[in-house]
């Protein structure tokens, strides 16, 4: 029972570089989340999928792009990296049936831009 | 608009101490409210959830009641242990897909 699988778990990027965080979930899931954890932060929602072929920007999007070709797969692309895109990065899905339900994460990439 | 504040931590207590940390929370409407658990080097994972007013959730010896009245949820454990130490997020449901977290609440138990 695989859950919610992201790829890498670390990595280190020069400024400039390009790099693209992978997410898979296996549950069959509509809605698909990213977000970035700043240390002593919370949750602070990049980009989210309510299903293949849809995307929209959360509160915090610069920077990053997003595409869902798929109802697996969410990977979230940055593209001229930033040190301000040094943080913790997680995927999440759920389920589309009401407002209650639980969101399953991934075990998170922690990115450092140097 | 909604919005979760959450004590600022670390909370340090010693082993089998009564456990609280607040959650209080603004919003429209009537959300649920979550709590999640943060264990270090892990994702996030659900730890309890209210869905309506005076609702009790409760899992792992840990309870949390939606107050409607003082929009509390906060979080209480009567005996807490080492592996309780983790990261504590309260977070509440905007629809239709969206989270609102607060910015959690590290627990370090000593034995």
């Amino acid at each position: 029972n695989a859950g919610v699988t992201q790829t890498p778990k670390f990595r280190i990027l020069k400024i400039g570089q390009s790099m693209t965080l992978q997410c898979t979930q296996d549950m069959n899931h509509n809605y698909m989340y990213w977000y970035r954890q700043d240390p002593g932060m919370g949750l602070k929602l990049i980009y989210y999928s309510v299903g293949a072929g849809i995307t929209d920007k959360g509160e915090v999007p610069n920077g990053y792009n997003v595409s869902r070709s798929t109802t697996e797969d969410f990977p979230l692309r940055l593209e001229l990296a930033a040190p301000s895109q040094t943080s913790v990065y997680f995927c999440a899905s759920s389920p589309p049936t009401g407002t209650n339900t639980e969101a399953f994460f991934g075990q998170g990439t922690r990115l450092t831009v140097v | 608009g909604n919005s979760v504040t959450q004590m600022e931590g670390p909370v340090t207590l010693s082993e089998e101490a009564f456990l609280t940390i607040n959650c209080t929370y603004t919003a429209t409407g009537y959300p649920s409210l979550f709590w999640y658990v943060q264990y270090p080097g892990e994702g996030l994972q659900l730890l309890l959830k209210a869905t309506k007013a005076d609702d009790k959730g409760s899992n792992k010896g840990f309870e949390a009641t939606y107050r409607k009245e003082t929009t509390s949820f906060h979080l209480e454990k009567g005996s807490v242990q080492v592996s309780d130490s983790a990261v504590y997020f309260c977070a509440l449901t905007r629809p239709p897909y969206q989270l609102i977290w607060g910015a959690g609440t590290k627990l370090i138990i000593k034995p």
